[in-house]
């Protein structure tokens, strides 16, 4: 069973920085694109990051562009977020994400529980 | 960046066939995904590319379209269907979601 397990969120204050992580077990990680996704709260989704399977081709929008770094440890499984110069309207929860298809063209076939990160002075 | 539109509520009868729309404001060939998420939930993949059934996702869901129209079907709705439905794209970068339909069981 895939299973996709968030953690590193809470509250942080406006220009700090914060690192998410995601666990990943039940498939083999290194053969798959990762991303993280995004929802503040009552609203819509926002694709915040994809990464190769190596981790050496990474993606993101221009609102995170320059701000946030997407990794991976495929030793470990793991896949992480870091964020710095955080801003309020970052508050959201983060959902890490598998990537399944066309490698960058792919889908998000399976998403984690999500980590709620607020920012908030 | 690509407009997904959605219109923003439904309400159906159990039993009855519901269609939901997605339009897109450029072409995304077939690069079309369903996703239905439940209150205090995270999403879940319905529908691939358009028209392609996810796993262990039930049969009364379909998908079509291509281009820039696209939508998702539910066939006959059943009262666990109640949720919000999100497109989304992957075609043009940045990939982006519509701002979902939430269905509402009357």
């Amino acid at each position: 069973e895939v299973q996709l397990v968030e953690s590193g969120g809470g509250l942080v204050q406006p220009g700090r920085s914060l690192k998410l992580s995601c666990a990943a077990s039940g498939f083999t990680f290194s053969n798959y694109y990762m991303a993280w996704v995004r929802q503040a709260p009552k609203k819509g989704l926002e694709w915040v990051a994809t990464i190769s399977t190596s981790g050496s081709r990474t993606y993101y929008p221009d609102s995170v562009k320059g701000r946030f770094t997407i990794s991976r440890d495929n030793a470990k499984s793991s896949l992480y977020l870091q964020m710095n110069s955080l801003k309020s309207e970052d508050t959201a929860t983060y959902y890490c994400a598998r990537h399944d298809g066309s490698y960058i063209r792919g889908w998000f076939a399976y998403w984690g529980q999500g980590t709620l990160v607020t920012v908030s002075s | 960046d690509t407009v997904l539109t959605q219109s923003p509520a439904l309400a159906v009868s159990p039993g009855e066939r519901v269609s939901i729309s997605c339009r897109a404001s450029e072409g995304v060939n077939s690069y079309m995904h369903w996703y239905q998420q439940k209150p205090g939930q995270q999403p879940k993949l319905l529908i691939y590319k358009a028209s392609n059934l996810a796993s262990g996702v039930p049969a009364r869901f379909s998908g079509s379209g291509s281009g820039t129209d696209f939508t998702l079907t539910i066939d006959p709705v059943e009262a666990d269907d109640t949720a919000t439905y999100f497109c989304q794209q992957s075609w043009n970068d940045p990939w982006t979601f519509g701002g979902g339909t939430k269905l509402e069981l009357k």
